[in-house]
């Protein structure tokens, strides 16, 4: 049973616009929650973690995190070109260990 | 720091040999993980190692899979042999003890993309 998903499919926005991204996770995931970067061809690169419900912002960026609906999000306002990537969701289930969504790919289009 | 460093970035083999994938985790760093990459399966965690420990390898696909880590600053992942099916990219990444209750990030190497012909 896969413990972290993302169904959506590409999702492209316009520059400028606020780009929306969803993932969902088991009961059998910890409370770490993060979302990783991946330009294509390179290595995930973690850009923010959450772990208390309720809003954490950097930057552009704001994660979501809602416990009871087993839901984590994040957004990423004024959307540049250069957030055009893979964005995986991950959990962390004890001792460091990270169980990935299969990611959504952000075209931003200028 | 020069980060995780991973070789070779490509190979290319055929079918029934042995690959051997290298990692060099940051100095000073007490896990290291491999991952592999697949667009049907996306990022699956094959092992990982704690102080060059195994400690889970219930990810490992098969036994023609393997991993060591003889020191701190070194390991590899092995299959043997190897079939089309294990054609991804492996990562491997690495991460500074973790402290009760704090996540410590883990930071991935370049990748090696493995194709078997």
């Amino acid at each position: 049973q896969k413990e972290v998903e993302q169904n959506s499919g590409p999702l492209s926005v316009p520059e400028g616009a606020i780009a929306s991204l969803n993932c969902t996770y088991s009961d059998r995931v910890s409370q770490s929650f993060f979302w990783y970067r991946q330009y294509s061809g390179k290595s995930p690169e973690l850009i923010m973690s959450i772990y208390s419900n309720g809003d954490k912002e950097d930057g552009r960026f704001t994660a979501q995190l809602n416990k009871a609906s087993q839901y984590v999000s994040l957004l990423i306002r004024d959307s540049q070109p250069s957030d055009s990537a893979t964005y995986l969701c991950a959990a962390e289930y004890g001792n460091n260990r990270l169980a990935f969504g299969k990611g959504n790919q952000v075209v931003v289009i200028p | 720091d020069a980060g995780v460093i991973q070789s070779p970035r490509h190979e290319v083999t055929e079918m029934g040999q042995e690959v051997t994938l290298r990692c060099k985790p940051i100095s000073g760093h007490d896990y290291l993980f491999w991952y592999r990459q697949t667009m049907m399966r996306g990022l699956e965690l094959l092992i990982y190692f704690n102080n060059n420990v195994p400690i889970d390898d219930s990810g490992m696909p098969e036994d023609r899979f393997s991993a060591k880590m003889p020191n701190a600053s070194f390991s590899t992942l092995k299959i043997q042999p190897s079939e089309p099916r294990d054609s991804a990219v492996y990562f491997c990444a690495s991460s500074a003890d973790v402290l009760v209750g704090i996540y410590n990030e883990q930071f991935f190497g370049p990748g090696t993309r493995l194709t078997v012909l």
